[in-house]
């Protein structure tokens, strides 16, 4: 099973500011990452998938980098609606999540 | 527009089983695959299983193997999952969702809709 750490697990930032987080692989999984935006009680949400491909309708200060085993999800400019908890998602060997990371302000 | 609609919340005592229903609509039901995930209380996201509708072939996650089951009924264009031996650490939320790719693009494929989620709790 390829197992996915994020980091960190918990990120506090402002309003107005750029967020960085970051995902691991065990193995490679080529560009086969997504990442999702969960809210309390809601459904994950698509935001990232092919490792940088914005999912449709998705604000352009989402963006996604990386390949093989090491990735990152960047928010430009941090909104309100913004703080939630992100996983990172592997879908090349099986299917695998990591644990998340926590955006609060 | 793509919708998934679960069933209700259930409430199971150890040892049974329960069958979720997850209804597509807005697309072409045979031509995505679709996903079973779950996620317990304050917990991450555990894959479980997919189907591909037109066939009806599955594949179950290895932990699941011998206590998970899918199917489909085409002309209402819906999934079931079945998860039998149920146990207390089986509370969760399940989801549905639907994979971005068609089936047709043969390409990897991760779940972008998702129906609204249904609670089981495993209680005695």
């Amino acid at each position: 099973e390829i197992v996915m750490t994020q980091s960190p697990a918990t990120l506090s930032v402002s309003p107005g500011e750029r967020a960085t987080l970051s995902c691991r692989a065990s193995q490679s999984v080529n560009s086969n990452l997504a990442w999702y935006q969960q809210k309390p009680g809601q459904a994950p949400r698509l935001l990232i998938y092919g490792a940088s491909t914005r999912a449709t309708n998705i604000p352009a200060r989402f963006s996604g980098s990386g390949s093989g085993t090491e990735f990152t999800l960047t928010i430009s400019s941090l909104q309100s609606e913004d703080f939630a908890i992100y996983y990172c998602h592997q879908y090349n060997t099986w299917y695998s999540f990591g644990q998340g990371t926590k955006l609060e302000i | 527009q793509v919708r998934l609609v679960q069933s209700g919340a259930e409430v199971m005592k150890p040892g049974a089983s329960v069958k979720l229903s997850c209804k597509a609509s807005g697309y072409t039901f045979t031509t995505y695959y679709i996903h079973w995930l779950r996620q317990a209380s304050g917990q991450g996201l555990e894959w479980m299983a997919i189907m591909n509708p037109s066939s009806g072939s599955t594949t179950y996650a290895q932990k699941f193997q011998g206590r998970v089951t899918m199917a489909r009924e085409t002309s209402t264009t819906t999934i079931y999952m079945e998860l039998s031996s149920l146990r207390y650490e089986d509370t969760a939320v399940y989801y549905c969702a639907r994979a971005h790719w068609a089936i047709a693009a043969a390409s990897p494929t991760t779940p972008e809709f998702w129906g609204q989620g249904t609670l089981v709790t495993v209680s005695s």
